[in-house]
């Protein structure tokens, strides 16, 4: 149990172009997502914290008319990388809550690559 | 500023031996602290959660220790396998689900 997915798994666009980045769970409903951004040999920001039926809340720093989040259901979220730029390359992963549990789970990750 | 620091060099061990993954905290107080397990290219892998009144926590070959005077938690595999190989994060949270990554140590388990 407590499987999440996301998709892609790889994606590579040119700069200006826009990615959308799927975060489902599976088994479970999440009213809580959220989504880390990770560079290579580092640890993972947070980007954000997604609440279904809500804005998400963006951690300080992240631009969030750039980082498009959108929580539409109980097992969905997506992150849309508006305008991308080659710097917005890296590994994107996301996470959901099960229940009243502080321990998340995580999907797979995204890596995006902008050239 | 918040910091959960782990110890960037690399762990190398032979099999059969404890691995013991230290992770320090600053200017912090977490409620709670979390391992994961992370492969290359992967998502992390929910591994224990140990709270800040709990002094330890085990499940099957894994044990976690949380030391609030120290303001230190430590991860021990007992009889490790080189399939234990993996970058070892840890995470804290003060309040809700909101965490705070370390930047892992990785460990090598060799046969």
């Amino acid at each position: 149990g407590a499987v999440v997915s996301q998709h892609p798994s790889r994606v590579i666009c040119k700069s200006g172009t826009s990615v959308k980045i799927e975060c489902r769970s599976l088994d479970f409903q999440a009213t809580t997502m959220f989504w880390y951004r990770q560079f290579p040999k580092k640890s993972l920001m947070l980007m954000a914290t997604s609440n279904e039926g809500s804005k998400a809340t963006y951690e300080q720093g992240v631009e969030k008319d750039k980082f498009l989040i959108n929580h539409a259901s109980l097992t969905l979220s997506t992150l849309t990388v508006t305008s991308a730029h080659p710097e917005d390359s890296s590994f994107y992963i996301c996470s959901a809550a099960l229940g009243l549990s502080y321990e998340q789970y995580f999907g797979p990750g995204t890596r995006l690559t902008v050239t | 500023s918040q910091k959960i620091e782990q110890n960037s060099e690399a762990l190398n061990i032979q099999e059969g031996k404890t691995a013991t993954l230290t992770c320090n905290y600053t200017n912090y107080s977490p409620a709670y602290l979390q391992w994961y397990r992370q492969d290359p290219g992967r998502g992390p892998v929910f591994l224990l959660l140990i709270r800040e009144n709990e002094k330890e926590k085990r499940k099957e070959r894994l044990k976690v220790t949380f030391d609030t005077t120290l303001k230190q938690s430590l991860f021990h595999i007992t009889a490790s396998q080189p399939a234990d190989s993996a970058t070892y994060l840890c995470a804290g949270s003060e309040y809700g689900n909101k965490l705070v990554f370390g930047a892992g140590t990785i460990l090598r388990v060799k046969s």
